[in-house]
Order: structure tokens, then sequence, then C-alpha cells
């Protein structure tokens, strides 16, 4: 069965210091992963997704993320975090049982960005 | 081009009564989806139309749920009676058929409150 863990829950950055918020994925499939972010009283954005191309992957607004099969990963990056960052990432997975757009959450990280 | 919008962004009601959200997808979208984030859990699956048939409902949680979506445009959403335990957020999705896999787009959520 398909599933991710998001290993923090909350994470907590300077302004203008690097973002890291992590993802293990499980898969008996090769995986399609992706992160979405919902800001404050807005709808969940697709950021990123890795479909067995290129295992970095750029999204919106400077992130990127690195599929890492040898360590079933996909942490997401940033290199400098901008007040605006400040939201809650999620990372998701497929399930091909359900047809690819039957999409499967991890529970969340929210992301805070201090001045 | 109008997003996915929901109505009624926010629902308070007392156990036992009847609640209907709604859902207009972007215009064209002929996937729809609904997906439920009860507190503190993870962003669940419910159903997934393909225009008004239903595709896959493995997620609905129990006969108290009942998804329409009539002539393949808005879907509606009720809960009848409602529990305690169905308090959450509830958000809409849709796609294109001719979009990459993963890649839907959320509509802000309808949060329901039952007391």
């Amino acid at each position: 069965a398909q599933s991710v863990t998001q290993l923090d829950s909350h994470v907590s950055v300077s302004e203008g210091t690097p973002v890291l918020l992590r993802c293990n994925y499980s898969s008996s499939y090769s995986p399609s992963l992706f992160w979405y972010v919902q800001h404050p009283n807005k709808g969940l954005q697709l950021l990123l997704k890795y479909t067995s191309a290129a295992t970095l992957v750029k999204g919106i607004n400077g992130f990127e993320a690195e599929f890492k099969k040898s360590e079933t990963s996909f942490h997401l990056t940033k290199p400098s975090a901008h007040m605006s960052d400040a939201a809650e990432y999620f990372c998701v997975v497929t399930d091909p049982s359900g047809g690819y757009n039957k999409l499967i959450f991890g529970a969340g990280t929210r992301l805070a960005v201090h001045p | 081009e109008a997003g996915v919008t929901q109505f009624p962004s926010h629902s308070v009601i007392e156990k036992g009564q009847t609640v209907t959200l709604r859902c207009d997808p972007i215009s064209g979208h002929d996937n729809l989806y609904w997906y439920r984030r009860v507190m503190g859990k993870e962003i669940k699956f419910l159903l997934h139309f393909v225009k008004e048939s239903k595709q896959d409902e493995s997620g609905m949680p129990n006969n108290r749920f009942l998804a329409e979506r009539t002539g393949g445009t808005y879907s509606t959403l009720k809960v009848q009676p409602a529990e305690l335990e169905d308090s959450g957020v509830y958000f809409c999705a849709s796609s294109s058929s001719k979009l990459s896999t993963g890649e839907l787009f959320f509509g802000e959520g309808s949060r329901l409150t039952v007391l």
C-alpha cells in the first residue's frame, strides 16, 4: 500500500534562511509524488510533482524536491525563506489502485517564517 | 478563469441535522473529487466523479453521506443525519482529463462543525 510520512508537524525558520520539509514514502509501485501547499484561507495548490523523469524537481516560488529511491524520501527545500512561504505543506503520493488522481496525503507540515 | 468554488465556507449544525455542501468545479473539468480532513488527521479521499458518473466512492465513510453530480457540472455532498465525527473540512477538487496525473485544482474547503 502507498503511504507518506511527513516527519515534522511544525517547522519554524527565519526569513532568508533555508527551508527543509521532510517526507518519506512507502510504495509497492514506482510512485508519483507531489507537494501541495495551502496558504491560510486558500485552496490547496500544486507546488511540484515527480513522475519518474528527473529526480530533482523544480516547482513554483523557488521550491524544489529531490526523489531519492534509496532513502525513500522526497524532501522539499528552498534556499531562502520568504514571509509569504508561511503555509501548510502536504507531501502526496498517488494511489494507482484508484486511478492516478486518487491522492494519499501526509499529515502536513506547518511552516512558520519569522522576520 | 474562475477556480473551484465551494459553498458554504463554514457551516455549524447540531447532531442529527442535515447539511448540503456544494462544489462548482472549473468549467470544462470532467473530473470532480471530494476529500475530507477531520480534525488532526490527514486529508482523505471520499469519492471521484467523471462527468455525472461515480468513478470511485470507496472513501465514503457510510451511508449517511450522499454525493451527486447531476448534469456533470456542480456537485453536492449531503450529510444526513450529521454526527459529531463528521466535523472537519471538506475539500472539492477538479481536473481535466487532459492534464497530467495528480494535478488537481482544489477549492478553499467547506468547514463543517457538528455540535
